[in-house]
């Protein structure tokens, strides 16, 4: 099994321009989480998805959307990139049940200037 | 809502020394805990949880965590620290009540572990 496995690992937005952090995973798990890391901040939870066409929205979801067409994908979408999303992006995933023990993949690394 | 706190934002111990990192929680059900390290460029990695039982558990690279239920603590212990655990770690909780959207695991802010040699 490869885990969770995010694209790309770097990238440089300028303001006001879009793209798409991809994340799969193959274990099979129902739940996947988007998150974001700033320093000294710890993790939060921008939007998370408890399966195949259902998301909801995290701690911190402005200026973000997602979709979950497929149990493996769940990409996070930024439309309007703004300095304040210069952050490290984490997807994670989970079984079903109350333990919620979540992989995380390996990370995006985005600066928008 | 449940939060975590971890008081060590920056530690910095000699090779051999002893380590202990502390984390506290809020809620007062049932939770789920755990640690996560995040060596330097790397993604977060599971080093040890607790679901239930003997509130001391055993993870990898010889750490090992107590949950101390009165308390509300979750600290993270290692009793020789070595070079390569320098990282940041990650304490979180998730409160086993709350079901479906609910359920989200909580993470404290992190504490970066330096080691010197």
């Amino acid at each position: 099994n490869a885990g969770v496995t995010q694209t790309p690992k770097f990238r440089i937005l300028k303001i006001g321009q879009s793209m798409t952090l991809q994340c799969t995973q193959d274990m099979n798990h129902n739940y996947m989480y988007w998150y974001r890391q700033d320093p000294g901040m710890g993790l939060k939870l921008i939007y998370y998805s408890v399966g195949a066409g259902i998301t909801d929205k995290g701690e911190v979801p402005n200026g973000y959307n997602v979709s979950r067409s497929t149990t493996e994908d769940f990409p996070l979408r930024l439309e309007l990139a703004a300095p304040s999303q210069t952050s490290v992006y984490f997807c994670a995933s989970r079984t079903s049940g109350r333990k919620n023990e979540q992989y995380f993949g390996p990370g995006t690394r985005l600066t928008v200037t | 809502a449940q939060s975590v706190s971890q008081h060590n934002h920056h530690v910095i111990l000699s090779e051999a020394a002893s380590l202990e990192l502390g984390c506290n929680y809020s809620y007062g059900g049932t939770v789920n805990l755990f640690w996560y390290v995040q060596y330097p460029g790397q993604h977060l990695q599971l080093l040890l949880k607790y679901f239930s039982g003997d509130p001391l558990v055993k993870g990898i690279k010889g750490f090992e965590a107590e949950f101390i239920k009165s308390k509300f603590s979750f600290n993270l212990r290692k009793p020789s620290v070595q070079w390569s655990d320098t990282a940041e770690y990650f304490c979180a909780v998730n409160a086993e009540r709350l079901t479906g959207g609910g359920n989200k695991l909580t993470f404290g802010t992190g504490t970066q572990l330096k080691v010197e040699l």
